[in-house]
């Protein structure tokens, strides 16, 4: 069974800059995750999705943050313009359901690592 | 409010040794979920054990054992005998079983280095 995909696995812009990650979960999983992690600390939600609709974004900054899973499969999280503070590696992760953000039996993918010069 | 500390930044230890990753939790909730994941250098999160904050049995698995204290509100993990592949950083995690809102919260994470 195919895991988590992501890419690109690594990316390096300027400040002002935009950029695109793309995550494709694991076939049949409804529920769909975005984890900021920054160096030397644990993974943070962004934006969970169920199917194609949002389930939680509280935390994601969305003046400069966007995501959007537009046929319930694949999703896009795109930031614009980007800060220094925002390097790190995003992280997607899916589960069968919603329950995933409470049983914790979430598939990661290996993540996008950005820096942000 | 949830909080997750993993007081230990890293933690170095040469191969066969025994060794514990300790994590103290916070949560207003009686009713709660905790959780171990293991980043290897790849990047993905494998989930490793969880526990409900109903069940106080330690756990054994193989060489992994977590002990569970609500007393103490401590959830650490041992590993027996480590080996060179444990080296990793490990991830200590709560989310709450009712919470409308629920998400998984992670600690800041325990860099193991197993030294042959």
């Amino acid at each position: 069974e195919a895991g988590v995909a992501q890419s690109p696995r690594y990316k390096i812009i300027e400040k002002r800059q935009s950029v695109a990650f793309w995550c494709n979960p694991i076939s049949g999983h409804a529920t769909l995750y975005w984890y900021q992690q920054i160096l030397g600390q644990g993974p943070k939600l962004l934006i969970q999705f169920q199917n194609n609709g949002v389930v939680d974004d509280s935390q994601l900054p969305k003046d400069r943050f966007s995501a959007e899973r537009l046929k319930g499969v694949d999703s896009t999280l795109k930031i614009q313009p980007a800060k220094l503070e925002d390097s790190a590696v995003y992280l997607c992760a899916s589960s069968l359901g919603a329950q995933g953000a409470r049983t914790g039996e979430l598939f990661f993918g290996e993540g996008s690592r950005l820096t942000v010069l | 409010a949830q909080k997750v500390t993993q007081a230990q930044t890293e933690i170095s230890v040469v191969e066969k040794e025994d060794v514990t990753l300790d994590c103290v939790y916070e949560t207003r909730d009686t009713t709660y979920y905790l959780f171990w994941y293991k980043q290897p250098p790849s990047g993905e999160l494998v989930f490793l054990i969880r526990r409900n904050s109903f069940d106080e049995q330690n756990e054994i698995s193989g060489r992994y054992s977590w002990n569970f204290q609500k007393s103490t509100s401590s959830f650490n993990f041992t590993i027996t005998a480590s080996q060179v592949v444990d080296s990793a950083v490990y991830f200590c995690a709560l989310s709450e079983l009712y919470s409308s809102a629920s998400k998984i919260i992670f600690g800041s994470g325990t860099r193991l280095s197993i030294r042959p």
